[in-house]
């Protein structure tokens, strides 16, 4: 069975403090997802990651996809208010899509 | 407006109730989904509709009962439900089944139905 492990599960930080949460696995994923869900509302797909060492950025949002596919981290510079929410990864695995738990953020202003 | 409605939004029932749970995609994708969101754990795969037909049924008990009657709607009927069952459920869509997990055709989601089972 492939697992997702996501770190931290909780994180509550300053506005315009940085961050780096992480998703690993000892699965090789032929691609990895990351969702950013909102309260109330479905997850939102904020990237998809590809090609082992892949970095994509997304204005304050960068995301990298480690070399052996196992393992993904997301790294926000001068967090807002408006980044809070539950990040959620999903790795492309052998059947199906594979979720991990969620790293829930803070922001306070 | 994500293009997947759900409906109701909060739904609370007894465990000798019969609900039924709605979806419905404007975005033309031919693959539909049922996810389980628990706290504190991944999001759990229910149901896979694709062009209609259902291909995958992970393991989900029988009180759960989906309906897909074409590629735009997709229901789960409830009943009998316990109390464990309480949970955010989410529909999702995607172009196709093979597509889901793609770069070019991810996952869409609804907001959730907010089910309690007292």
């Amino acid at each position: 069975t492939q697992l997702l492990e996501q770190s931290p599960q909780f994180l509550s930080i300053q506005e315009g403090e940085n961050l780096t949460v992480y998703c690993n696995s000892s699965s090789v994923f032929s691609s990895l997802q990351w969702y950013r869900q909102e309260p109330g509302e479905g997850p939102v797909l904020l990237v998809t990651v590809v090609t082992g060492g892949e970095v994509k950025k997304l204005k304050r949002l960068t995301f990298q996809f480690g070399d052996a596919r196992k393992d993904s981290s997301l790294h926000i510079t001068a967090a807002q208010p408006g980044d809070t929410g539950l990040y959620l990864c999903a790795g492309k695995g052998a059947q199906k899509l594979v979720f991990g738990q969620g790293t829930r953020l803070t922001i306070n202003p | 407006e994500t293009g997947v409605t759900q409906t109701p939004r909060h739904l609370v029932m007894g465990m000798t109730n019969k609900k039924s749970l709605k979806c419905e995609q404007h975005l033309g994708h031919n693959a539909m989904y049922w996810y389980k969101q628990s706290a504190k754990k991944p999001l759990e795969l229910m149901f896979v509709y694709n062009f209609k037909e259902q291909t995958e049924n992970n393991s989900v008990p029988s009180r759960f009962s989906p309906e897909c009657p074409n590629s735009s709607h997709l229901f789960l009927h409830l009943h009998t439900l316990q109390p464990e069952d309480s949970a955010l459920y989410l529909c999702a869509s995607s172009r196709n089944r093979d597509s889901a997990s793609s770069y070019n055709s991810p996952l869409h989601f609804g907001n959730g139905t907010r089910l309690t089972v007292t």
